[in-house]
């Protein structure tokens, strides 16, 4: 059965250090999401690709996260630096289509981060 | 924007019925879905319901849509221990064109044997 990939499972870093995550979505999906998930919260979009493109990154701290999608498969999401609030499990997902219309998110393992 | 509220915790007695609530604040919130997280996993998507329906049945999955006073209910009849997990509620709002999901902060069910 087609599962979403990430890696690495578990990273542990120092505040002020850079991080990176890899996500490797379900072959030929269009739309990947990168969430943030706080232990005992939901999940929050961080951002949402259409292929190459990004169609949301509101909730994205910009100043020192940045994503990309380079060829519009696989994804990579980096943090620099690393602050202590950074702390969280980084989940990523893919669907066939994105939209307003019914669309499933298959969802990864996760990577769990925790900045010292 | 969209907030999503679920209840923390629920504990039930394997066998019973459980019942997961949420409320939403976007009236015009087009698709809702329940997910599962079981503990160090991601979400795996349970059941969904379109917001002009008022209930779905999957097999021992019921979900109720009660549009008026935005609430949602699932409800798992004869509960298993492997039942235990997190459960979240996630909309849709009216205004995504992009399908974003806003989830709720998660109910923790507990079965106990």
């Amino acid at each position: 059965e087609a599962e979403v990939a990430q890696s690495p499972r578990y990273k542990i870093t120092e505040k002020s250090q850079a991080v990176a995550f890899w996500c490797d979505p379900i072959s030929g999906h269009a739309t990947l999401y990168w969430y943030r998930q706080i232990l005992g919260q939901g999940p929050e979009l961080l951002v949402q690709f259409q292929d190459e493109s990004v169609v949301d990154d509101s909730q994205l701290p910009k100043d020192r996260f940045s994503a990309e999608r380079l060829k519009g498969v696989d994804s990579t999401l980096k943090i620099q630096p690393a602050e202590l609030g950074d702390s969280a499990m980084y989940l990523c997902a893919s669907s066939a289509t994105g939209g307003k219309a019914y669309n499933e998110q298959f969802f990864g393992p996760g990577t769990r981060l925790t900045v010292l | 924007g969209e907030d999503v509220e679920q209840s923390l915790f629920l504990s039930v007695r394997e066998g019973d019925s459980s019942v997961i609530n949420c409320t939403y604040t976007d009236s015009s919130s087009t698709y809702l879905y329940w997910y599962k997280q079981e503990p160090g996993a991601g979400l795996q998507l349970l059941t969904y319901i379109f917001s002009n329906m008022d209930m779905k049945q999957d097999q021992r999955l019921t979900v109720l849509l009660n549009k008026k006073d935005k609430h949602l209910s699932l409800r798992i009849a004869d509960t298993q221990t492997g039942d235990s997990a997190i459960y979240f509620c996630a909309s849709v709002p009216g205004s995504s064109n992009t399908g974003k999901l806003i989830f709720g902060q998660g109910t923790t069910l507990q079965v106990k044997p």
